[in-house]
């Protein structure tokens, strides 16, 4: 079945530091990537996508690849700052499938100042 | 614009009781689902829904119940509350299946404790 694996945290930063967060993937079709962001008490809110190979999904300051041949879709961000913080989810969906997104067990990012 | 409201926001249950999260959504969006969230093992899916009277069963369904009666609603019914159901708890609404619609929108989550 699909599954996504992302790299254990926590990750702590110092503010301007550059970010990577990986993640790969397994997936029997032809999947969409998301990268989903987890604020302290809230929900998961998206933060960028990408539906097919070599698409770029990028949002505030944040990038991420789609990249089939590695099946990758590690995050990135130059520039971290302390309002980054908060935990990270790397997800697909399988268009075959009905049942949503396989999310991994994501990456809890601290940033110091 | 409310989109996915949850309820309720905190609980605490004995073992043995049942109880019943409700969420709702007023995006008009056909998919729903129920996930839980629990250290270190990211989000697990508990049941979804593709539409009203349409139900099925996620990656760990055992313990729990659901039914989606219209398209807006859709409550997760616990039925014999258990300490391993300590977890928060996350509603979730896309318009469809598969690719880019299946964007979804999160509740804010039911923190459950089982003592």
């Amino acid at each position: 079945g699909d599954s996504v694996t992302q790299m254990e945290g926590p990750v702590t930063l110092s503010e301007e530091a550059f970010l990577t967060i990986n993640c790969t993937y397994t997936a029997t079709g032809y999947p969409s990537l998301f990268w989903y962001v987890q604020y302290p008490g809230e929900g998961l809110q998206l933060l960028l996508k990408a539906t097919k190979a070599d698409d770029k999904g990028s949002n505030k300051g944040f990038e991420a690849t789609y990249r089939k041949e590695t099946t990758s879709f590690h995050l990135e961000k130059g520039s971290v700052q302390v309002s980054d913080s908060a935990v990270y989810f790397c997800a697909l969906s399988d268009a075959g499938s009905a049942r949503q997104l396989t999310f991994g067990s994501g990456t809890q990012l601290t940033v110091l100042p | 614009n409310a989109g996915v409201t949850q309820t309720p926001k905190f609980q605490v249950l004995k073992t043995g009781q049942s109880m019943t999260l409700q969420c709702a959504q007023d995006m008009n969006h056909e998919y729903m689902s129920w996930y839980r969230q629990d250290p270190g093992m990211g989000l697990r899916l508990i049941h979804y829904s593709v539409g009203a009277g349409i139900t099925d069963q996620g990656e760990v369904p055992n313990g729990y119940n659901v039914s989606r009666s219209t398209t807006e609603d859709f409550p997760l019914r616990l039925l014999s509350a258990a300490p391993s159901q300590t977890s928060v708890y996350f509603c979730a609404s896309s318009y469809g299946a598969g690719g880019i619609r299946t964007e979804a929108f999160f509740g804010q989550g039911t923190r459950l404790t089982v003592v």
